[in-house]
């Protein structure tokens, strides 16, 4: 059973830095690997999607990696801002028809 | 394109009710649509997949009598949570997809039981 984990669990920084937060996932079969961002008491939004045949994707301060055969994800954030300021949950998905396995997500704190 | 509603995006009930929770599929066909639940400060957990016009598939551990789950259309899935109970107070999120494709979230429904 594909197990998701999240390290740190939270995390706390002052403007400007960058960071790093990362996601582990126990089977390496996986389909793609997604980041998300939720807001406390919201639903989820999209950030980066790898697939499995992929190594990075990039969307402005945003740079997740994929290394599959070691089961490991990074999401790195630049210049961090404190609109930053949310939980980040990573999630991969086995086939093109499964679902997504979530970790617990990291909850960022950026300090202005 | 590939946007999701929930309705209702909030909702208190009472112990003992029922609570109907929809989900749509707005500029696309959802042939499979995901419910997940989260507690507080927890991840989503997958409670069940259901594919249009067929039985949904429940996950371990949650009650198929209890959380009802209709497809009945290729842009609406509901949830129904029977007898609801105190610990039933969560939010629950549905996402929707057309085939392999990837799927998009709705933007949750808190329920709180009272």
């Amino acid at each position: 059973k594909q197990e998701v984990t999240q390290i740190p669990a939270a995390l706390s920084v002052p403007e400007g830095e960058n960071l790093v937060l990362n996601c582990s996932f126990t089977d390496s079969a996986i389909y793609n690997l997604q980041w998300f961002r939720q807001d406390p008491g919201k639903g989820l939004t999209s950030l980066l999607l790898i697939q499995s045949s992929q190594r990075e994707q990039t969307s402005g301060r945003l740079n997740a990696s994929l290394d599959k055969s070691s089961g490991r994800s990074t999401l790195y954030i630049a210049a961090s801002q404190p609109g930053d300021s949310a939980t980040y949950l990573c999630a991969v998905s086995g086939s093109g028809n499964t679902p997504l396995v979530f970790g617990k997500g990291t909850r960022l704190s950026v300090i202005a | 394109g590939a946007v999701v509603s929930q309705h209702p995006s909030r909702v208190i009930c009472k112990s003992g009710t029922s609570v109907k929770i929809e989900c749509r599929s707005l500029d696309f066909q959802a042939t499979t649509m995901f419910w997940y639940r989260q507690f507080p400060k927890q991840s989503l957990m997958l409670m069940a997949t259901s594919n249009e016009g067929s039985k949904a598939t429940y996950e371990q551990g949650v009650e198929k009598d209890k959380f009802l789950i209709n497809h009945a259309s290729l842009t609406l899935s509901t949830l129904t949570v029977t007898s609801a109970h105190p610990e039933d107070s969560s939010f629950y999120i549905c996402s929707a997809r057309t085939g392999a494709r990837v799927g998009s979230f709705g933007p949750g429904t808190r329920l709180t039981v009272t």
